[in-house]
């Protein structure tokens, strides 16, 4: 397995529903990242973890809750979503302090809420 | 304020050359990313710029000036599978923000 490995692609689930997202990256980098991305809007990014450690929590519902256990792996815990919360959920893994060579994303999860 | 501003759609002819342009106004600004994203699938990194000038890696350049807030993507010899969207998104490294915009959607027609 190479790059950023997510799972799973596609879920489907009701608003009382209990599921989690995982990530996976294979590039050994430090950060890793999850991002919602939603039709006709800008991608927006919730949580951010170096070495880790959460560093970033931009303003997200706590019915998302992340977990890192490891520098490899990151989680997305989901509990009574609403349907608003449909969308693409990606994650990403970068170097910390070499930007150039970019945030590597996996392939998203399609999250539907019904 | 944070803002970005591309084209929302761009339509070219294959073997043709484009230019997708973008301005931008960030704080703490540390270079700028070009991401292609087909759809349904994830981004994919194309360019990092942080000088000014261009920057060229085969059919695809990419320029920045810092002091205009500008940046564009050249894609040359335009094929059928570079139809996506094209994310221009500018770096602040202090807080590992990348800012995104809606991008520019390019339709390659043969």
């Amino acid at each position: 397995e190479t790059g950023v490995t997510q799972t799973p692609r596609h879920l489907v689930m009701g608003m009382t529903n209990k599921k989690s997202l995982k990530c996976e990256q294979h590039l050994g980098h430090n950060a890793m990242y999850w991002y919602k991305q939603s039709a006709k809007k800008p991608l927006e990014l919730m949580f951010v973890y170096s070495l880790e450690e959460r560093v970033e929590n931009n303003s997200v519902p706590s019915r998302f809750s992340p977990e890192c256990p490891n520098s490899s792996h990151l989680f997305l815990h989901l509990h009574t979503l609403q349907p608003e919360d449909s969308a693409l959920y990606l994650c990403a893994s970068s170097q910390d302090g070499q930007p150039n060579y970019g945030y590597t994303f996996g392939s998203g999860t399609r999250l539907t809420v019904v | 304020g944070q803002n970005i501003d591309q084209p929302t759609e761009m339509t070219a002819t294959e073997g043709a050359i484009v230019q997708i342009n973008c301005t931008y106004q960030t704080s703490g600004f540390n270079g700028l990313f070009w991401y292609q994203q087909h759809a349904g699938e994830a981004p994919t990194f194309l360019s990092y710029n942080v000088l000014d000038g261009l920057e060229e890696k085969g059919r695809f350049s990419s320029f920045l000036s810092r002091s205009k807030g500008y940046s564009y993507l050249l894609l040359k010899e335009l094929q059928m599978k570079d139809s996506a969207s094209y994310l221009c998104a500018p770096y602040a490294g202090n807080n590992r923000k990348l800012i995104w915009g809606l991008g520019t959607s390019l339709g390659v027609n043969p």
